[in-house]
């Protein structure tokens, strides 16, 4: 099974707003990566995190790299309607001595409120 | 830069029946990725390649799947017999080097297996 939990599943937002989510493990991971899926696409790398407590932008994304290396958090400020999609957190596989195979989350389905 | 590119985008197949998936990565990226997303859920590696030999081809099905990629540079994927449950988007991702965790993916090819 998934190693990565994400939290909201889904979520709702209001153009605006403020959105965060966040990926859990129950394994520590030295490497943090989010990525947005648009319908139709595959995911786009949107911030890396290489340590611990690191704290990272990208425009209007912000995302941090928890100090017990077992969680990571992404928030989204002032949302717009392209922000709708799937956020992904993948990591390198804890499990494995070398390489770099990542596994995914489930993902969290941001939608548009109607 | 042109991005990872494969064909085809949508394919529709009858169980038993064999389909091949084709991918085109980053100019000048040695590391080639296979991942297989069902409906809902984040990617899962299939099979991994640096240049010419495979990495990691641990979650590889390899009763019915297969891949390859000759020169190091184009890959394809094949299914041969397909399954009901093999129905999912195939998406190729590609790296600069095996030690990079950065991957970038192509828009994946959607099958439908009926």
């Amino acid at each position: 099974g998934q190693q990565l939990n994400q939290s909201p599943q889904s979520m709702f937002i209001q153009e605006g707003e403020d959105v965060s989510m966040n990926c859990t493990s129950s394994s520590i991971f030295n490497t943090w990566l989010w990525y947005k899926q648009d319908p139709g696409e595959g995911p786009v790398l949107l911030i890396a995190l290489y340590k611990a407590g690191e704290l990272t932008s990208n425009g209007r994304l912000t995302a941090q790299f928890g100090i017990t290396r077992k969680d990571s958090f992404l928030n989204i400020s002032a949302s717009i309607p392209s922000d709708v999609g799937i956020y992904f957190c993948a990591g390198p596989n804890p499990f494995k001595a070398a390489g770099n195979k990542l596994t995914f989350g489930g993902g969290t389905r941001v939608l548009v409120k109607p | 830069e042109a991005g990872v590119a494969q064909s085809p985008r949508y394919k529709i197949i009858e169980k038993r029946q064999s389909v091949a998936f084709w991918c085109n990565p980053i100019s000048g990226h040695a590391t080639l990725y296979w991942y297989q997303q069902i409906l809902g859920q984040g990617p899962k590696l299939l099979i991994q390649f640096q240049n010419n030999g495979v990495v990691d081809d641990s979650q590889l099905p390899k009763d019915r799947f297969s891949a390859e990629r000759l020169k190091g540079v184009d890959s394809t994927l094949k299914i041969q017999p397909a399954k009901l449950e093999d129905s999912a988007v195939y998406l190729c991702a590609s790296s600069f080097k095996e030690s990079s965790y950065e991957q970038y993916f192509g828009p994946g090819t959607r099958l439908t297996v009926t």
